[in-house]
């Protein structure tokens, strides 16, 4: 079936420090990756996407690559930001006939400190 | 543009008592989604309408929960008796359509505390 499976956190960074949250899948054909952010009192945002193989999504400083070989769909950023604490959920869109659903990992806390 | 409206924020009911949550999609917006997410946990699909039609509702359970989007934009989701275990965020999502590559829209949820 199905599956994603995200670093447990919670992960605690000073500020600037180098972020990596590690996420790997398990699907069928090629699914569509994404990462989710969820600030506290807030709903799910999109952060990134990436469609197929070797695919890069970035935005706000993140970035991760779409790995069909190691089928992983790590998060990182060079340098992070007290206000880049959230909650971060990795999530994967099967490809056939799964009318758009989203299967999630359990999520990663990041705490960024001054 | 407005966001994906979800109403009350905060519900806080005794068990066995009915509730109902509220959803307004992004307009334009075909496809709309209910997920369950526990404490520490991922969201999880509950069902999935395309327009007014529910063309998913495996996980819903069916003998407390139901739903509807009448007129293919608004939906509601109910619970009836709500137990203990109901305590979580319900939130909703709309997509343009059920296009895997689609980006879902969610709303900031609403929080049920079962007493």
């Amino acid at each position: 079936g199905n599956s994603v499976t995200q670093m447990e956190g919670p992960v605690t960074l000073s500020e600037e420090a180098f972020l990596t949250i590690n996420c790997t899948y398990t699907a069928t054909g090629y699914p569509s990756l994404f990462w989710y952010v969820q600030y506290p009192g807030e709903g799910l945002q999109l952060l990134l996407k990436a469609t197929k193989a070797d695919d890069k999504g970035s935005n706000k400083g993140f970035e991760a690559t779409y790995r069909k070989e190691t089928t992983s769909f790590h998060l990182e950023k060079g340098s992070v930001q007290v206000s880049d604490s959230a909650v971060y959920f990795c999530a994967l869109s099967p490809f056939y006939n799964q009318g758009g659903k989203l299967i999630f990992g359990q999520g990663t806390e990041l705490s960024v400190k001054p | 543009e407005a966001g994906v409206v979800q109403s009350p924020r905060y519900k806080i009911i005794e068990k066995k008592q009915p509730v109902a949550f509220w959803c307004n999609p992004i307009s334009g917006h075909n496809t709309l989604y209910w997920y369950l997410q526990n404490l520490g946990q991922g969201p999880e699909l509950l069902i999935r309408y395309e327009n007014e039609e529910a063309v998913d509702d495996s996980q819903l359970p069916k003998d407390r929960f139901s739903a509807e989007r009448l007129k293919g934009v608004d939906s509601t989701l109910k619970i009836q008796p709500a137990e203990l275990g109901d305590s979580a965020v319900y939130l909703c999502a709309s997509s343009l359509d059920a296009q895997g590559q689609n980006i879902q829209y969610f709303g900031a949820g609403t929080r049920l505390s079962v007493l």
